[in-house]
């Protein structure tokens, strides 16, 4: 069965300084793996997703995440915080033949100035 | 493009009531979605259409929860009756469909449920 795992509940960080969320999965093939973000009363958007192409991904407003097999990671970094990141994020591990999405728990990042 | 529409936005009902949430996903998509999304966790998918059939409800209470998707494009998900445990936001996504690039779900901005 395939499964992700968020290994922060809270992340905090300073506006200005490096972001870094962590995501571990389960998959017994190779997965597609999304990250997304819900801002607070918003739908989930997409910032980025690997689906076997490059490792490191490029995702929107600055974001990225390296695919690491060997690590069977995908975590999400950013160089420099803004205060409207402030959001939760969800690591997702989709089934290809269904398109199911099974999300992790999330990790709610908090920017302070 | 247009997103993905839900309504209402919020609905606040008594436990025991029925309540319907609906969805009128991208045009074009075939695939159709509902999550429930418990406040603290992250979404579970209830029920997946293909077209107008159902690909997926395993994880859909069907001795309260029913979903439809007529003709095909937009869905509707009924509780009758509600339980407090019912209380949640309740995601729709639609889909171009399985295995089809960019494996990119799209999300409605969620109904949010109260049940007293």
């Amino acid at each position: 069965a395939q499964s992700v795992t968020q290994l922060d509940s809270h992340v905090s960080v300073s506006e200005g300084t490096p972001v870094l969320l962590r995501c571990n999965y389960s998959s017994s093939y190779s997965p597609s793996l999304f990250w997304y973000v819900q801002h607070p009363n918003k739908g989930l958007q997409l910032l980025l997703k690997y689906t076997s192409a490059a490792t490191l991904v490029k995702g929107i407003n600055g974001f990225e995440a390296e695919f690491k097999k060997s690590e069977t990671s995908f975590h999400l970094t950013k160089p420099s915080a803004h205060m409207s990141d402030a959001a939760e994020y969800f690591c997702v591990v989709s089934d290809r033949n269904t398109d199911k999405l099974i999300f992790g728990t999330g990790t709610r990042l908090q920017v302070f100035p | 493009e247009a997103g993905v529409a839900q309504s209402p936005r919020y609905k606040i009902i008594e436990k025991r009531q029925s309540v319907a949430f609906w969805c009128n996903p991208i045009s074009g998509h075939a695939t159709l979605y509902w999550y429930q999304q418990i406040l603290g966790q992250g979404p579970k998918l209830l029920i997946q259409f293909q077209n107008n059939g159902v690909v997926d409800d395993s994880q859909l209470p069907k001795d309260r929860f029913s979903a439809e998707r007529l003709k095909g494009v937009d869905s509707t998900l009924k509780i009758q009756p509600a339980k407090l445990e019912d209380s949640a936001v309740y995601l729709c996504a639609s889909s171009l469909g399985p295995s089809v690039l960019p494996y990119e779900q799209y999300f409605g901005p969620g109904t949010r449920l109260t049940v007293t």
